[in-house]
């Protein structure tokens, strides 16, 4: 157990629908990062939080958004679903000044 | 932007036996991680190396910034190192840029 806690583990859904997935990171860590990992693109930066501000931004679709909490849970929206949307959707965690990255288990997106 | 390329793209061994994985990176590197993407998708990181060499246990790395690459060894494999192996270059605020990876088997 990494400390990263991603739910739903799987999750399938129609086309057009719209789904969130939720992150807790590590206890003390402040900063939230979203990567997905498809067959096509590979595993790409999605977006990054710190202590609830958008810190960073990469490859995020429009109908994508995310946002971290007061208690520095995070949550990445996913809207009007796409079948290029299937992939699995990491988060990860960092504590501040630190270099290294941990990664949760995952969210399988599985879109019909 | 950045471009990481991992070789071989695939790679199988028999139980007990070695391998050199590289990384080769097109910019110069604030900080370079190697993964491993367990068979149930786990992401695993394995050392966090910008350069010099580090080893933990079996595992060995080495990057040579000035180079721009990147080596994972792996000894005396098992079948558990079975997965994909991932390097990821940090190109500011953590933010990871990852190669294509080496898809590794390892059969007993």
């Amino acid at each position: 157990d990494s400390g990263v806690t991603q739910t739903p583990k799987h999750l399938i859904t129609a086309t057009g629908q719209r789904v969130t997935l939720r992150c807790s990171p590590r206890s003390g860590d402040l900063s939230v990062y979203w990567y997905q990992q498809s067959l096509d693109q590979g595993l790409q930066f999605l977006i990054q939080y710190y202590n609830g501000e958008e810190r960073a931004k990469g490859n995020i679709l429009e109908r994508f958004s995310a946002q971290q909490f007061p208690d520095l849970h995070s949550e990445l929206n996913l809207s009007s679903l796409e079948l290029g949307d299937s992939a699995l959707y990491f988060c990860a965690s960092s504590r501040s000044g630190a270099n290294v990255l941990t990664f949760g288990a995952g969210s399988r997106l599985t879109v019909l | 932007g950045i471009q990481v390329e991992q070789s071989p793209p695939d790679l199988i061994l028999q139980e007990g036996a070695n391998s050199t994985l590289r990384c080769n990176f097109s910019d110069s590197v604030n900080n370079l991680q190697w993964f491993h993407q367990n068979p149930w998708g786990q992401l695993i990181n394995l050392f966090y190396i910008p350069s010099g060499t580090k080893q933990n246990g079996r595992l060995s790395a080495t990057t040579v910034a000035t180079e721009r690459y990147s080596l994972l060894y792996i000894s005396s494999s098992q079948t558990t190192d079975s997965g994909v192996y991932f390097c990821a270059l940090n190109t500011g605020f953590q933010k990871l840029v990852f190669g294509t990876g080496t898809r590794l088997l390892v059969s007993p």
